[in-house]
């Protein structure tokens, strides 16, 4: 089992550019979650999705939107980039039901807004 | 989601037991306790996670309170490899992370 996977690893835009990022659930999990983490900062919920739809959301503007494809991967795009919006991306993977059994996240995605 | 507290850093010797505190005075009788944790350069990773009951499991144990307005990680022997933050969470539905603690290990 590949666990959670994301891609890219890494990627450079400019300011007012958009990009998407790509998340591939653990075996077996409906649920994928993102989230933004800031250099020393904790993780930040973005949103969540299931059934490919969006369940719920975090403190972040409509310029982050995301989509969950029938074999439960999810993309995450962000429009319009800004500098602050540099940051690691990471994508959880768990289960809808999920409190008794753990989420589990992929190594991100850094990304750089120049 | 209940609001945690965590002290920002702490330090341990290793192959010493560490006790990682967290205050979550807000958490609702179904919200349960997480510990995640994440290394430099990685994605957070499950730690432990509990109800009511203490838990163990092979990387930790988890100490709740009875009122559950407080819960401990429990790492028995620390190892350099445990050098991490450590994040609390008390919830039902998305995991909320705070600042957690850092810790640190010395050999």
């Amino acid at each position: 089992d590949a666990g959670v996977t994301q891609s890219p690893t890494h990627l450079i835009k400019t300011r007012g550019q958009q990009v998407t990022l790509r998340c591939s659930p653990k075996s077996g999990h409906d649920t994928v979650s993102w989230y933004q983490q800031a250099l020393g900062q904790g993780p930040q919920f973005i949103f969540q999705y299931y059934e490919e739809e969006e369940r719920q959301r975090g403190n972040f503007p409509d310029r982050f939107s995301g989509h969950q494809f029938p074999n439960y991967s999810s993309e995450l795009n962000v429009n319009a980039l800004l500098l602050g919006d540099s940051a690691l991306y990471l994508c959880a993977s768990s289960l809808v039901n999920w409190q008794g059994t753990e989420a589990f996240f992929g190594q991100g995605t850094r990304l750089t807004v120049v | 989601d209940a609001k945690t507290t965590q002290p920002n850093s702490m330090e341990s010797n290793e192959e010493e037991p560490v006790h990682l505190p967290c205050n979550h005075s807000t958490i609702s009788g179904t919200d349960y306790i997480h510990w995640y944790r994440q290394l430099p350069s990685q994605g957070p990773e499950y730690v432990i996670h509990g109800l009511t009951s203490n838990v163990n499991n092979r990387m930790a144990s988890l100490a709740i309170a009875e009122d559950r307005k407080s819960s401990t990680l429990i790492l028995h022997r620390a190892t350099l490899r445990d050098a991490a933050v450590y994040y609390c969470i008390g919830s039902q539905g998305n995991l909320i992370f705070g600042k957690g603690t850092k810790l640190s290990v010395k050999p």
